[in-house]
């Protein structure tokens, strides 16, 4: 089935440091895929998505590329803020259907 | 205003109890679905129901019942509540399936003691 995996949190990290969480999935045929962040007491809001092989999600940013050959969605800002801490979900989607596959989430924390 | 949004946010209640959650969308949406989030910030889904018919349904106990009056509404019965089910419950929407951009209300945290 399919299924994705990320990097375990916590991160911790200083202001206007660069921050990476790995992200890799299994699946059949061409997922879509996605990276939502939830802060604190929020719920999932959508932070960028990539629908084909070689696609680049951005967004407030951060950017994630779409690497079918080695099946990730790697997602990158290069100077987080405080304002970033929160928790990132890697996602997937089939082409067909509507059932979206959730990691199991990276908490960042940034500091001042 | 705001496009999805779940009663109670806050659920403190005892084992065997029966409780529910309400959820409603304000953004025309066709389908709606349940996500549980675990104190270790798993997510997982539930139910997803499209047009008040349902169209996910994990493997979750028969005690958790979903109930769609409209499409507008989705709601959550769940019976003999366990501490095992203490959780954060997510409801979310999304316009069309294809582009996977599910919009989120703010969770109710229910706690079983």
């Amino acid at each position: 089935g399919n299924s994705v995996t990320q990097m375990e949190g916590p991160v911790t990290l200083s202001e206007e440091a660069f921050l990476t969480i790995n992200c890799t999935y299994t699946a059949t045929g061409y997922p879509s895929l996605f990276w939502y962040v939830q802060y604190p007491g929020e719920g999932l809001q959508l932070l960028l998505k990539a629908t084909k092989a070689d696609d680049k999600g951005s967004n407030k940013g951060f950017e994630a590329t779409y690497r079918k050959e080695t099946t990730s969605f790697h997602l990158e800002k290069g100077s987080v803020q405080v304002s970033d801490s929160a928790v990132y979900f890697c996602a997937l989607k089939k082409a067909a259907g509507n059932k979206l596959t959730f990691g199991g989430g990276t908490r960042v924390l940034v500091k001042p | 205003d705001t496009a999805v949004s779940q009663t109670p946010k806050y659920l403190v209640t005892q084992m065997g109890n029966d409780k529910s959650i309400k959820c409603e969308q304000n953004l025309g949406h066709d389908t709606m679905y349940w996500y549980k989030q675990d104190s270790k910030k798993f997510l997982k889904i539930m139910f997803s129901y499209n047009n008040k018919e349902l169209i996910i349904n994990e493997t979750v106990p028969n005690r958790f019942s979903p109930k769609s009056p409209d499409k507008a509404h989705l709601n959550l019965h769940i019976n003999s509540l366990e501490l095992g089910d203490s959780a954060v419950y997510f409801c979310a929407s999304v316009r069309d399936s294809d582009t996977g951009e599910l919009f989120f209300g703010e969770g109710s945290r229910l706690t079983v003691l």
